[in-house]
């Protein structure tokens, strides 16, 4: 299995502002998955990063509006940038596991007024 | 494009009542399948993965079955208790990793 620590566990932004949220895993992964939950919906995958390169990013989102980091194998940040009351959601960062298993941090609930 | 689908969105029952949760897929060609919970406002916890090859996975009061043919998996819970109310997912893994999540079904168990 894998613990992931994700911080902040909630937030309540203004609108234009942004918001870092980080993910701290308690092994080496290769790659860290960001999603996004929008109230009421499923998840949407917004971009995987990889250690030592850019983040990929899925159709609809732009590293402009939410740029990651990932300094080493077990760290990553993503921000919300310019936020607007549009981008309240959950969003939950996740890895997998050697036995192919998905597990996810405790999500970052986001309001933005 | 897999789609996955999540029947009822919403389910209300009596304590020790045994229940199943269905998901239904339109790709038959998946990688593994694997059921999460999800409490309000929280991430998501892994329950059960079962491998393109395999017919079930057990844990605990859990039994999740798969059969792909049909594009169908579903989630088994006994004796259901107030402690089991979740959301509940399933999510698709294809050949090509993309992962495709269901809309989820929204469990209440009544003491």
């Amino acid at each position: 299995s894998a613990v992931i620590s994700q911080k902040p566990s909630r937030d309540i932004c203004q609108r234009g502002t942004s918001l870092t949220i980080q993910c701290q895993v308690d092994s080496q992964v290769t790659m860290m998955f960001w999603y996004r939950q929008q109230p009421g919906q499923s998840l949407t995958l917004i971009a995987t990063a990889n250690q030592g390169s850019e983040a990929t990013y899925e159709s609809g989102f732009v590293i402009d509006k939410f740029p990651i980091s990932r300094p080493n194998l077990t760290f990553s940040t993503l921000t919300v940038s310019n936020m607007s009351p549009e981008d309240s959601s959950i969003y939950l960062c996740s890895v997998y596991t050697g036995n192919e298993k998905l597990f996810f941090g405790s999500g970052t609930q986001l309001s933005v007024l | 494009k897999q789609e996955v689908t999540q029947i009822p969105a919403a389910l209300s029952v009596p304590e020790g009542e045994n229940l199943v949760l269905n998901c239904s897929f339109t790709d038959s060609a998946i990688y593994n399948l694997q059921w999460f919970r999800q409490d309000p406002g929280k991430g998501l916890t892994s329950l059960l993965l079962i491998q393109s090859s395999q017919r079930e996975q057990t844990s605990g009061r859990l039994n999740a079955s798969l059969d792909k043919s049909s594009g169908r998996s579903t989630l088994y819970i006994a004796a259901s208790q107030p402690g089991d109310s979740a959301t509940y997912l399933c999510a698709v893994k294809d050949a090509g990793n993309m992962l495709t999540f269901g809309g989820g079904t929204r469990l209440m168990v009544k003491p």
